[in-house]
């Protein structure tokens, strides 16, 4: 399979736990994006790689996120200190430089 | 203003007629233009793109952008009950150096058999 993968598909955690997910992009892509979506938006923006700089972070990130890159290839993000409000569809995407987006399957993260 | 602005719908069409979905964006030096497909529960999936003002067709799809009119659609033909997903409306523009990508709410299409 040469598509994007994450892992886990599915995570339920309780409120306070950390959980991390990765990312596996299409071989060839030297750019990584994670987005977040709950139901009925569309995704929302989360963080940018370039190979393994994080080059944009955004504003609604809270400190609880974090996003690694470190080979350039995989990416993980971990969330500390879940709350309720973290459950959502999280995204990942990978693209050639400024070409289109090709999203991953997604990890579905419900906080109880 | 949001960004990037599209109707949630539902929009029904028959099976057989044409869908037209409609996306408004705000930032005039956006790029590129994307429409994604999502299913229920599954994540978006490319179906067109299109970087130049007027029509871009592939098979029963068809891109419109009108950038002074800071629009684009996506037209539909011979809809299929299959057709029935969301439609996110994606853009492009300028932040920080690099393009960051804006996405509609999404219009949900129900085509009905």
């Amino acid at each position: 399979d040469t598509g994007v993968s994450q892992n886990p598909r599915h995570k339920i955690t309780k409120r306070g736990q950390n959980v991390t997910f990765r990312c596996d992009p299409i071989s060839e892509h030297n750019r990584l994006y994670w987005y977040r979506q709950t139901l009925g938006q569309g995704p929302e923006f989360l963080t940018y790689f370039q190979n393994e700089a994080q080059l944009e972070k955004s504003r609604l990130l809270s400190d609880r996120f974090s996003a690694e890159r470190p080979k350039g290839s995989f990416s993980t993000l971990e969330i500390q200190r879940t709350e309720q409000g973290d459950s959502a569809m999280y995204l990942c995407a990978s693209s050639l430089e400024n070409r289109q987006e090709i999203f991953g399957p997604g990890t579905r993260l419900t906080v109880t | 203003q949001k960004e990037v602005e599209q109707n949630s719908g539902p929009l029904s069409v028959p099976e057989g007629a044409i869908a037209s979905l409609n996306c408004t964006y705000s930032d005039r030096v956006s790029q590129s233009f994307f429409w994604y497909r999502q299913y229920s529960g599954k994540s978006p999936e490319l179906i067109m793109s299109i970087y130049s003002n007027g029509d871009k067709e592939d098979g029963r799809f068809t891109a419109q952008l009108n950038k002074a009119s800071q629009y684009v659609s996506l037209l539909i033909r011979d809809s299929q009950p299959s057709d029935s997903a969301t439609y996110l409306c994606a853009v492009t523009g300028i932040a920080g150096g690099y393009q960051k990508v804006t996405f509609g709410i999404g219009t949900k299409l129900q085509v009905i058999p």
